[in-house]
């Protein structure tokens, strides 16, 4: 069965500095990545996927930015964090079954 | 384009009680897959059931249940003998069978049990 792993489990961070979370998946190969955002007492928004090495596509324009420099790491990136980049931060792996999804990073801006 | 409602944006229920989470999409997919999952406040996503759009049985684990009404595009969510460790955030999502796979979310309904 797959895991993801998915750090920091929470992060404050000042307006303007920036920002690299890092996603890591076992147990599958080629798998297909998202990342996904909830921002507070929402639902959840997909920002990004990637379903190769060095793919991604943007779902929404933004602040941030994706890499995918290996099979099962994906990367969610900013060079400069604003307010509304405060939310709920989710990895995630898809499957023929369903999705797995990470355990989540809570990045506050301040 | 895909979209998932959730028009219930809080329930709260007192313990034991039955709930009914609503939940109606839309897609032009003839073939497409449904979710439901859990949020509890950890944050953490827990899958509770897939149901293909072939397969319009009502399906039943437990203390909960899924009615899926093709002619309707619903698939409702029912935890029956609700329980307090059933509080949580609770999500219906849509997915496409082929291409990139991505899943559509609902605003999500955030239910509290009351002890």
């Amino acid at each position: 069965s797959q895991t993801i792993h998915q750090w920091p489990a929470t992060l404050v961070q000042p307006v303007g500095s920036p920002l690299s979370l890092e996603c890591t998946v076992e147990g599958t190969s080629n798998p297909n990545l998202y990342w996904y955002r909830q921002a507070a007492g929402r639902g959840l928004q997909l920002l990004f996927y990637s379903v190769g090495i060095g793919q991604i596509s943007s779902e929404v324009p933004q602040n941030l930015s994706a890499s995918r420099p290996q099979d099962r790491q994906f990367i969610l990136s900013s060079k400069k964090l604003l307010l509304s980049d405060s939310g709920f931060y989710l990895c995630a792996s898809s499957t023929n079954y369903g999705y797995t999804f990470g355990s989540g990073t809570r990045l506050t801006v301040v | 384009a895909q979209k998932v409602t959730q028009a219930q944006t809080e329930i709260s229920v007192v313990e034991k009680e039955d709930v009914t989470l609503d939940c109606v999409y839309e897609t032009r997919d003839t073939t497409y897959y449904l979710f439901w999952y859990k949020q509890p406040p950890s944050g953490e996503l827990v899958f509770l059931i897939r149901r293909n759009s072939f397969d319009e049985q009502n399906e039943i684990s437990g203390r909960y249940s899924w009615n899926f009404q093709k002619s309707t595009s619903s698939f409702n969510f029912t935890i029956t003998a609700s329980q307090v460790v059933d509080s949580a955030v609770y999500f219906c999502a849509l997915r496409a069978p082929f291409g990139n796979e991505k899943l559509t979310f609902g605003t999500g309904t955030r239910l509290t049990i009351i002890p």
